[in-house]
This record gives C-alpha cells, sequence and structure tokens, in this order.
C-alpha cells in the first residue's frame, strides 16, 4: 500500500508570493490534515478536510486555505508569504472510522 | 499551560535500557493518545496509539493512559541506538463542533538519544 505522497519536496518563494502544496493519502483514506512544523514552534495543526469539506481549522490567518478534490488528493494554498511561513508543511492522512493519521514525507517550504 | 506538554529533554539512555518518555494533556475531551517517533529531517511516524485506561503493549513499546490524571507515557524497553529519535505525544480532540474536533495536538518532544 502506497503511502501519502506530497509535492513538491522543496518550495522556495520570496516574501509576498503565493505557495502550493499537493498531498495525496493512502487509498481508501478520506480525511486528509495540514500540519505545519515550524523550528522552535512544533507541530501545529492547520486544517482538515473531509469528504471535500473543511471539518476543522487551526489558528493560522485566512491567507492559509485548501481544499480537497473528489478523489480525496488536496490543496494547500499559503497567499502573501511571510517569512515566518518557512517551515516543513505535513499531510496526513486517515481511513473513515479509524484512529490514526499517517504522515507524508512533508513539503520544506523556504520564504526569502 | 500547553495544551499537551512532554517531559523535559533531552533523554540520554544506555543501549539495552528502559526509556520512560511521559506527557500531560489539559484538554479532558481529548480522546486518545498517540506516539509518533521522528527522526531528524523525516516525517513522524507512528509507534502506537491508546485510548482505554491502562497499559498496551506493542513488541517493545509499552504505552500507558491514565485519564484521571491526564497522563500519557511511553516505555521502551531494550532501547537500541536506532530508537535515537525525537518522540512526540499527541492528543486527538473530540467534541464535534469544538475548536479541538478531530485534531491532533502535539506536544513540543522529546529527544531520545540510546547511546552503545
Amino acid at each position: 500500500e502506497a503511502g501519502v505522497t506530497q509535492s513538491p519536496t522543496h518550495l522556495i518563494k520570496t516574501r509576498g508570493q503565493q505557495a502550493t502544496l499537493r498531498c495525496s493519502p493512502i487509498s481508501g483514506h478520506t480525511s486528509v490534515y495540514w500540519y505545519q512544523q515550524a523550528l522552535g514552534l512544533g507541530l501545529q495543526f492547520l486544517l482538515w478536510y473531509d469528504e471535500g469539506e473543511e471539518r476543522n481549522r487551526g489558528n493560522f490567518p485566512p491567507r492559509f486555505s485548501g481544499r480537497q478534490f473528489p478523489n480525496y488528493s488536496s490543496e494547500l494554498n499559503v497567499n502573501a508569504l511571510e517569512l515566518e511561513d518557512s517551515a516543513l508543511y505535513l499531510c496526513a492522512s486517515r481511513r473513515e472510522g479509524r484512529e490514526t493519521q499517517y504522515f507524508g514525507p512533508g513539503t520544506r517550504l523556504l520564504v526569502l | 499551560q500547553k495544551e499537551v506538554e512532554q517531559n523535559s529533554g533531552p533523554l540520554s539512555v544506555p543501549e539495552g535500557a528502559i526509556a520512560s518518555l511521559n506527557c500531560t494533556y489539559s484538554d479532558r475531551g481529548s480522546q486518545s493518545f498517540f506516539w509518533y517517533r521522528q527522526y531528524s529531517g523525516k516525517s513522524p511516524e507512528l509507534i502506537m496509539f491508546i485510548y482505554s485506561n491502562g497499559d498496551k503493549e506493542d513488541g517493545r513499546f509499552t504505552a500507558q493512559l491514565n485519564k484521571a490524571s491526564q497522563y500519557v507515557s511511553l516505555l521502551i524497553r531494550d532501547s537500541q541506538p536506532s530508537d535515537s529519535a525525537t518522540y512526540l505525544c499527541a492528543g486527538r480532540g473530540g467534541d464535534a463542533g469544538g475548536t479541538s474536533y478531530g485534531k491532533l495536538t502535539f506536544g513540543q518532544g522529546t529527544i531520545l538519544t540510546v547511546h552503545p
């Protein structure tokens, strides 16, 4: 069974630009979660999508947004990038009725 | 107060010893708890989860949950150098519609080093 995949692995942007990060969940998983892991701040919950709907959102500004497609893949968009958005962005997926979230390898975003 | 707190590290144990990792949480609505291991530069990988009071064992790993004390722990028996990593404790929020619903709230992690 293939794991969660994310693209790109690395992304370099300049301040003010927009970044788009992509995630494909494990086959059969319908929920997708996005987390930010910034240096010194630990893993912070960003967004949760399930069946195409946003179910919960972390304490992040509206310039962090996303969506889930009919095939359950997901996209995270970060607008008006700021230097402090530099972090590892992790996607996780979960099968309905199960507890565990499985993480992808992450996208490392660097904002210059 | 942080929602999930882990014992301060780093923790260093000799090979073959028992490593004990601890975690406390403040949200009594948390439904289940997870231990992830994260190697440097890699993403978290699940070790085990627990949702009932008591112990749960999986190979060299034992998770313990005490909901009354709001305490979760992970014991690693016969520690190996390959166990050297950051260990993350996370709680999953329960109440639908609440701010913690469904999400994992992570502690800051404990760095474990197992030396030969």
